[in-house]
């Protein structure tokens, strides 16, 4: 089946630092990523999407300088925190759509991210 | 009224129980619709899809109740591994593919 690998799995840091975190498509070419923030007992909100190529559509009330989306490659697409705060310490997956027209999404195994 | 609505739970049941969640949608344009299974601070994994025709996997039923704009899942003989968080999708997007999750219910089988 399609594999997401998403790294890194933990990440902790100082308040005002950026994190990068990196999603990859291993064995498919991902033309759209979701990015998704998990906090806890909270379900999956979506961030953003992501199409290959192109400039990411935000959510509403998701700061697009804050949370810097680039998909240069149909196999990856990053999620950059910027000036992470303690308030940003949540858990982000990505996502992925293996073919256009099919619906079933692949995940990546998030990422921890916590914000001292 | 939020788009995908589940009762969070838990649901706390023992081994060998039948146990049934519903999630309701808002969107009656909506055209398809999944259920996955998360275990804590890990990725969701789909489940099972769910089909106008309901359909049946092993001890999982899944229903899809267009009238009243909600899916059922089903699960017969529970398991201690079947404590997770199931998560209700639904593509909302019509036309366009904007799959929303519900918060999830959180199912604990005890022995």
């Amino acid at each position: 089946g399609a594999v997401v690998s998403q790294h890194p799995s933990r990440v902790i840091c100082k308040s005002g630092t950026s994190v990068k975190i990196e999603c990859r498509s291993l064995d498919f070419q991902a033309t759209t990523m979701f990015w998704y923030r998990q906090f806890p007992k909270q379900s999956l909100m979506l961030m953003a999407t992501s199409n290959e190529g192109s400039k990411a559509t935000y959510e509403q009330g998701v700061e697009k300088d804050k949370f810097l989306i680039n998909h240069a490659s149909l196999t990856l697409s990053t999620l950059t925190v910027t000036s992470a705060h303690p308030e940003d310490s949540s858990f982000y997956i990505c996502s992925a759509r293996a073919v256009a027209g099919e619906e079933k999404l692949f995940f990546g195994s998030g990422t921890q991210l916590s914000v001292l | 009224r939020k788009e995908v609505e589940q009762d969070p739970g838990p649901f706390n049941v023992p081994e060998g129980a039948t146990v049934a969640f519903n999630c309701t949608y808002s969107n009656s344009a909506s055209q398809s619709f999944f259920w996955y299974r998360q275990d804590c601070r890990k990725e969701p994994k789909l489940l099972m899809s769910v089909y106008s025709s309901g359909n049946e996997d092993g001890r999982f039923t899944a229903q899809l109740n267009r009238a009243s704009q909600y899916i059922s899942l089903l699960i017969r003989d529970s398991k201690l591994s079947d404590s997770a968080t199931y998560l209700c999708v639904v593509n909302l997007g019509g036309g366009s593919y904007i799959p929303t999750f519900g918060r999830g219910t959180s199912l604990i089988v005890h022995p």
